[in-house]
């Protein structure tokens, strides 16, 4: 079973900045199935990336996925209020278990 | 427009069971994967299991810690997935979504429930 580790744990950021958050597999990615979301309080997760680097319907192009293999990214160029959040990496498939990385905190400095 | 609206969630004994439902609308509901997601208060996220579509058998698998006493199944007929849950135990107090698995080929969770949140307590 492939364990995904994010970093940083949590991330301290002003409106305006860049993001750059990290999730490393612990074996190769198969198709590089990895996809991102993003989590408010008391809301249900909502997809951001899919296969590494393609963004979901309606997201806005400053969130950008990257990576493959074992390491991946997911970079959001310019901060905006409404995006400090928890962000999450998975891995998907067609088959289980589908592992999720333990989150990244994204909070105003 | 997708939605997805779990119920049946509520404070439960330990050793109690629970049935939960998510009732799916705006899709063609027997084409999709559906999967079961939980996560505990201040927890991140975990993946419980799936049932596979009609053309798969309803196959379903489960994470190592849903083995045994979660059962998810589904009647395409009432676009409806659920998830069984026996031998509640106190870890196992959660919001639990349902999600859509997109089509082929990449099959990631493309639209989630709000979520409904089982508390097992005494």
């Amino acid at each position: 079973e492939i364990v995904l580790t994010q970093s940083p744990g949590t991330l301290s950021l002003s409106p305006g900045e860049r993001a750059t958050l990290s999730c490393r597999a612990s074996q190769s990615v198969p198709s590089n199935d990895l996809a991102w979301f993003q989590q408010k309080p008391g809301q249900a997760p909502r997809v951001l990336i899919y296969h590494a680097s393609s963004r979901a319907t309606g997201i806005p192009d400053r969130f950008s996925g990257s990576g493959s293999g074992t390491d991946f990214t997911l970079t959001i160029s310019r901060l905006e209020p409404e995006d400090f959040a928890v962000y999450y990496c998975q891995q998907y498939g067609l088959s289980g278990p589908i592992p999720f990385g333990q989150g990244t905190r994204l909070e105003i400095k | 427009e997708v939605q997805l609206v779990e119920s049946g969630g509520g404070v439960v004994q330990p050793g109690g069971s629970l049935r939960l439902s998510c009732a799916a609308s705006g899709f063609t509901f027997s084409d999709h994967y559906m999967d079961w997601v939980r996560q505990a208060p201040g927890k991140g996220l975990e993946w419980v299991g799936r049932i596979r579509n009609k053309a798969n058998s309803y196959f379903t698998e489960y994470a190592a810690s849903a083995k045994g006493r979660f059962s998810i199944s589904r009647d395409d007929s009432k676009n409806s997935l659920y998830l069984q849950i026996n031998s509640l135990n106190i870890d196992d107090t959660a919001v639990y979504y349902c999600a859509r698995i997109h089509l082929w080929p990449h099959r990631y969770f493309d639209y989630w429930g709000q979520g409904t949140l089982v508390t097992v307590s005494s």
